[in-house]
């Protein structure tokens, strides 16, 4: 079966700073991996995608992740975050069931930016 | 702009009172999921439409039904909602077939409270 773990629950970072969101999966076969970010009473935006090809994804607002197959690993980073950046994020992994892919998803980490 | 659009976006009921919470969707898509997210957790799958066919996630309750007139709009009734039903509801939808990855785009949510 597959699962993501998210490594932090909650990452509190300085505005400029460097960030690392961590995640982490377990899976037989290959997989998609994705990261969602999802904003105070807000649904999920999607902020990047693995599927295939290079390892490095980059996605919206900055944010880019590197799939990492002998780790199993899929961390989030952006090198300089903003106020704005604060939300929750959530790694997800998908598989094939029943004709569709089914997300399954982590259990989220709060960024939360200071100032 | 193609969009997932949820009714209401705030819902309070009684305890026991049924209550119907709304999804729609311009973009076409062959199938649509409803998600229950608590506080503090990541989404779990409720249960999904594709095309007409309805598919039940195992541990989903009875107590949750749902129902596809046609294929922009799907409802999620819950028939007697419990204080535990508290809970942000996300619905999505995606363009499955084909074998390839197919994107899946959240709406905004509808946030029920229970009393």
């Amino acid at each position: 079966a597959q699962s993501v773990t998210q490594l932090d629950s909650q990452v509190p970072v300085f505005e400029e700073a460097p960030v690392e969101l961590r995640c982490n999966y377990s899976s037989s076969v290959s997989v998609y991996l994705f990261w969602y970010v999802q904003y105070p009473n807000q649904g999920l935006q999607l902020l990047l995608k693995y599927l295939s090809g290079s390892t490095l994804v980059k996605g919206i607002n900055g944010f880019e992740a590197e799939f990492n197959k002998s780790q199993t690993s899929f961390h989030l980073r952006k090198p300089s975050v903003h106020i704005s950046d604060t939300a929750e994020y959530f790694c997800a992994v998908s598989r094939v069931s029943g004709g569709y892919n089914k997300l399954i998803f982590g259990a989220g980490t709060r960024l939360a930016v200071h100032p | 702009d193609a969009m997932v659009i949820q009714n209401p976006r705030y819902q309070v009921t009684q305890f026991g009172k049924p209550v119907t919470l709304s999804c729609s969707q311009t973009l076409n898509h062959n199938v649509m999921y409803w998600y229950q997210q608590k506080s503090s957790q990541a989404p779990k799958l409720l249960f999904h439409y594709y095309d007409k066919d309805f598919n039940n996630e195992a541990d989903t309750p009875d107590n949750f039904q749902s129902r596809r007139p046609n294929t922009s709009f799907c409802f999620l009734d819950i028939r007697s909602p419990g204080l535990g039903d508290t809970a942000m509801y996300l619905c999505a939808t995606s363009r499955e077939g084909g074998g390839s990855y197919n994107e899946q785009f959240f709406g905004p949510g509808t946030r029920l409270t229970v009393l």
